[in-house]
């Protein structure tokens, strides 16, 4: 079984400023890991996700995230935010081995404020 | 592709009626969740299927909650009777067994019980 722990619940920011969403998760084998971000009143959508390859990942609207397994984290990144990156950000994980174990373990949440 | 289809997108209900929401997955994808969100539990989930069989419901909250997917694009959830604390945005979401690409989420369904 995984586990998800957001560390923030809430950050607020001033626009233009850089950010870090911070996940760390917990697994006894292999994962894949996800963003996914809710804007206000809408569905999650899918931000980025890592599955193989390179350790940083670039995701939509200039999020980028990198996964670090010594450190089991997939912390999330933006060198600039906009008042429109206001929204909810969900952790989310699952392991590799497929079939039923692809099921989604998400984070509590950490909603990210971008003041003007 | 249209996405995962939910209706209706709001639903405004007396308490002890029935409340049936709907949704439609991703053509091809064989893995369906349904999931509710409020302000003070955030996101559970209720139930989920594979391939059109209901796979885990130990999310469902009561008996009065219920679950079906008679076929691979269609699932519904059902409240009888309702009570003001169902009151919650209700997603779906489907994803393939095969290949593991996330979670495609509908837009949810803003359910109030008055």
């Amino acid at each position: 079984a995984q586990s998800v722990t957001q560390l923030d619940s809430q950050v607020p920011v001033f626009e233009e400023a850089p950010v870090e969403l911070r996940c760390n998760y917990s697994s006894s084998v292999s994962v894949y890991l996800f963003w996914y971000v809710q804007y206000p009143n809408q569905g999650l959508q899918l931000l980025l996700k890592y599955l193989s390859g390179s350790t940083l990942v670039k995701g939509i609207n200039g999020f980028e995230a990198e996964f670090n397994k010594s450190q089991t984290s997939f912390h999330l990144r933006k060198p600039s935010v906009h008042i429109s990156d206001t929204a909810e950000y969900f952790c989310a994980v699952s392991d590799r081995r497929g079939g039923s174990n692809y099921k989604l373990t998400f984070g509590k949440g950490t909603l990210l404020t971008v003041n003007p | 592709d249209a996405g995962v289809i939910q209706s209706p997108r709001h639903e405004v209900t007396e308490m002890g009626q029935e409340v049936t929401l709907r949704c439609k997955p991703i053509s091809g994808h064989n893995s369906l969740f349904w999931y509710r969100q409020t302000m003070m539990r955030g996101l559970e989930l209720l139930i989920y299927f594979n391939n059109n069989v209901p796979i885990d419901d130990s999310g469902m909250p009561e008996d009065r909650f219920s679950a079906k997917m008679p076929n691979a694009s269609f699932s519904t959830l059902k409240i009888q009777p309702s009570e003001p604390r169902d009151s919650a945005v209700y997603f779906c979401a489907s994803s393939s067994l095969t290949r593991n690409y996330g979670y495609t989420f509908g837009s949810g369904t803003r359910l109030t019980v008055v």
